[in-house]
């Protein structure tokens, strides 16, 4: 089952934009992470936001948490081609095994 | 450097037949994962393991099976029982704590073709 879902599915912009992409998801959780995918590789962990945190700051990354909505935001400022990747959010709901469920990803194309 | 392997990169499996994708990693983790991935999808959990000799099945457990004999390793089969298996695999591990995720470290996949 999927927990979280991006929207949206798919994004372009031009190099120096911003980019931002929301998770939207269904029930109580711990915290919530980002992840990173470039084509053909392994995700990277980007970022991990309590469920007691409202916003959080890593370098160019600005992620918000709302758990009244049950949605989380990443933000992207002042892209680079480099940010050329797939992003999924993932939530740990704390369930047994400490399963991450990860939703369908965005895709995002920066172009220079 | 510690980190999680993932062999082989890509993997061609015939009609009827068995195959195992290994994932070691260095990370002293407890915990480790398989995922699938399909083209443009998220990913689905297949197996977990919290520690060695015990493992639970996922969301996508059938036609495959895992082992967990020693904590740096946990390889995943896939085998004839499973109707589609072409995908992108990947593993991950954790530390486990019991209680809250503190995030995941992947290996690079494997992608497994059947021909």
């Amino acid at each position: 089952s999927q927990q979280g879902e991006e929207d949206p599915q798919a994004l372009s912009i031009q190099e120096g934009e911003n980019a931002t992409m929301n998770c939207s998801y269904k029930t109580s959780i711990n915290n919530l992470q980002w992840y990173r995918q470039n084509s053909g590789r392994g995700l990277v962990h980007l970022i991990l936001i309590r469920s007691n945190e409202r916003e959080k700051h890593s370098g160019r990354l600005r992620v918000t948490l709302d758990t009244s909505k049950k949605s989380s935001s990443l933000l992207i400022t002042a892209s680079r081609a480099a940010d050329t990747a797939s992003y999924f959010c993932a939530t740990d709901a704390g369930a047994a095994g400490n399963k991450l469920t990860f939703g369908g990803g965005t895709r995002v194309l920066v172009k220079p | 450097d510690g980190g999680i392997t993932q062999s082989p990169k890509y993997l061609f499996r015939k009609e009827g037949q068995n195959v195992t994708l290994s994932c070691e990693q260095n990370l002293n983790h407890d915990a480790m994962y398989w995922y699938r991935q399909d083209p443009g999808q998220g990913l689905r959990l297949i197996y977990y393991s919290q520690i060695v000799n015990d493992f639970q099945k996922g969301d996508i457990a059938e036609g495959y099976s895992v082992s967990r004999e020693k904590k740096e390793s946990f390889p995943l089969t896939v085998t004839s029982a499973q109707k589609n298996p072409t995908a992108f695999y990947l593993c991950a591990s954790s530390i486990f704590t019991g209680a809250i995720n503190y995030g995941y470290t992947f290996g690079s996949g494997t992608r497994l073709t059947v021909v």
